[in-house]
């Protein structure tokens, strides 16, 4: 079976500091992924989508990047973090195509103080 | 884009009431999932139905596509059922294999 990690879980991070957020798919090959991010408890903002290694699409411009590295593996990173990029982030997942249900990671909550 | 809303935004009812959830979009759709988001922030997935009627247990879900709206009903409901339900689509029309998603449905079961 397919399982989706992501890591870490909770992080703060000062103003101006870098980060790099790791999601890694386990159980299927060539997936789709996917990064969004959930302010306030409402609402999923889809940021970056891959699909295949290399191939990223950004959907929002902002000061946040995303790389696949390997088949399953999908990194977000900034190089300095703002206030307004706290929030919730969460990674996805699905069968590459259309018409494919979309599976979620556990998300990792950033707070930027 | 496509426009997905989700009605009505809060829902409060005592347990073993039947919750009604629903969700209108703006245009065609080749993907639609139902999403039940815990208190830990975990995204559940109910059920993908672009269209039809499906069941599991006491959740069931309709989507009629010609007429641009979804429906997710659980009954008896119970206070583990509190939390945040999506509606989510995918839309031929504005890029494939990306979902949109509703902004949501707090659904409060009181015991």
């Amino acid at each position: 079976s397919q399982t989706i990690h992501q890591w870490p879980a909770t992080l703060v991070q000062p103003v101006g500091s870098p980060l790099s957020l790791e999601c890694t798919v386990e159980g299927t090959s060539n997936p789709n992924l996917y990064w969004y991010r959930q302010a306030a408890g409402r609402g999923l903002q889809l940021l970056f989508y891959s699909v295949g290694i290399g191939q990223i699409s950004s959907e929002v411009p902002q000061n946040l990047s995303a790389s696949r590295p390997q088949d399953r593996q999908f990194i977000l990173s900034s190089k300095k973090l703002l206030l307004s990029d706290s929030g919730f982030y969460l990674c996805a997942w699905s069968v590459g195509g259309s018409n494919y249900e979309q599976y979620f990671g556990p998300g990792t909550r950033l707070t930027v103080t | 884009g496509i426009q997905v809303e989700q009605s009505p935004p809060d829902l409060i009812l005592q347990e073993g009431a039947i919750s009604t959830l629903r969700c209108n979009f703006s245009d065609s759709v080749n993907n639609l999932q139902w999403f039940h988001q815990n208190p830990w922030g975990q995204l559940i997935n109910l059920f993908y139905i672009p269209s039809g009627t499906k069941q599991n247990g006491r959740l069931s879900a309709t989507t009629v596509a010609t007429e641009r709206y979804s429906l997710l009903y659980i009954s008896s409901s119970q206070t583990t059922d509190s939390g945040v339900y999506f509606c989510a689509v995918e839309a031929p029309n504005f890029g494939n294999e990306k979902l949109t998603f509703g902004t949501g449905t707090r659904l409060t079961i009181i015991p």
